[in-house]
């Protein structure tokens, strides 16, 4: 069984879309992120949600908002999609306290043609 | 605000070369540090953590030390093979875990056969 899992794996869309990204993970963990990974590698958190409670949130565009309708799920809306929205979007959950790391979904490819 | 700075690359190396990846880090309190790896169209998958000063992890041959007098964690592997080619990120995390990862830039790694 896939622990974190993100739908879709890859995404194209146009300049102005509304589009959502899926995360589940079944691993138990109360806290869930959303990263996002620019074409240099660097990974930056956007959101934390622990207990369907937004934790952090990162000088993020209020285009972008999370969504969490569980413990076990947290999803991504992206409104009026921006060229420089294209990146891989990674979805990660940890379990309770700061020394179990965090486990990361296997990643979503955007890009906003 | 936390830090992680680590070398970038790409680092090339014969296979049975010796590896080490420089990792320094700046932080508020007490932070935990792990080390990611993220193969070719791949999500990150946690390597090795440490979560208090003096702590050794380990995992597939990789080692990092939690040195906190030089606040650093370098990653050191004896013998590369061609299967280790991957980018490598240094993390750390802190703020009993709801907070998202601080990561580095990322070091490509290329094992020549």
């Amino acid at each position: 069984d896939t622990a974190v899992s993100q739908t879709p794996k890859y995404l194209v869309t146009q300049m102005g879309n509304d589009k959502s990204i899926k995360c589940e993970q079944n691993l138990g963990h109360d806290t869930m992120y959303w990263y996002k990974q620019d074409s240099k590698k660097f990974l930056k958190i956007m959101f934390s949600y622990n207990n369907k409670e937004l934790i952090i949130n990162e000088t993020v565009p209020n285009r972008f908002s999370p969504k969490s309708p569980d413990k076990a799920h947290l999803n991504l809306h992206i409104n009026s999609l921006e060229l420089g929205d294209s990146a891989v979007y990674f979805c990660a959950s940890s379990p309770p306290g700061s020394g179990g790391g965090q486990y990361f979904g296997p990643g979503t490819r955007l890009l906003v043609l | 605000g936390d830090s992680v700075t680590q070398m970038e690359g790409p680092v090339t190396l014969s296979e049975e070369a010796f590896l080490t990846i420089n990792c320094t880090y700046t932080a508020t309190g007490y932070p935990s540090l792990f080390w990611y790896v993220q193969y070719p169209g791949e999500g990150l998958q946690l390597l090795l953590k440490a979560t208090k000063a003096d702590d050794k992890g380990s995992n597939k041959g990789f080692e990092a030390t939690y040195r906190k007098e030089t606040t650093s964690f370098h990653l050191e592997k004896g013998s590369v093979q061609v299967s280790d080619s991957a980018v490598y990120f240094c993390a750390l995390g802190t703020g009993g875990g709801a907070d998202g990862l601080t990561f580095g830039k990322g070091t490509h790694l290329i094992i020549q056969p």
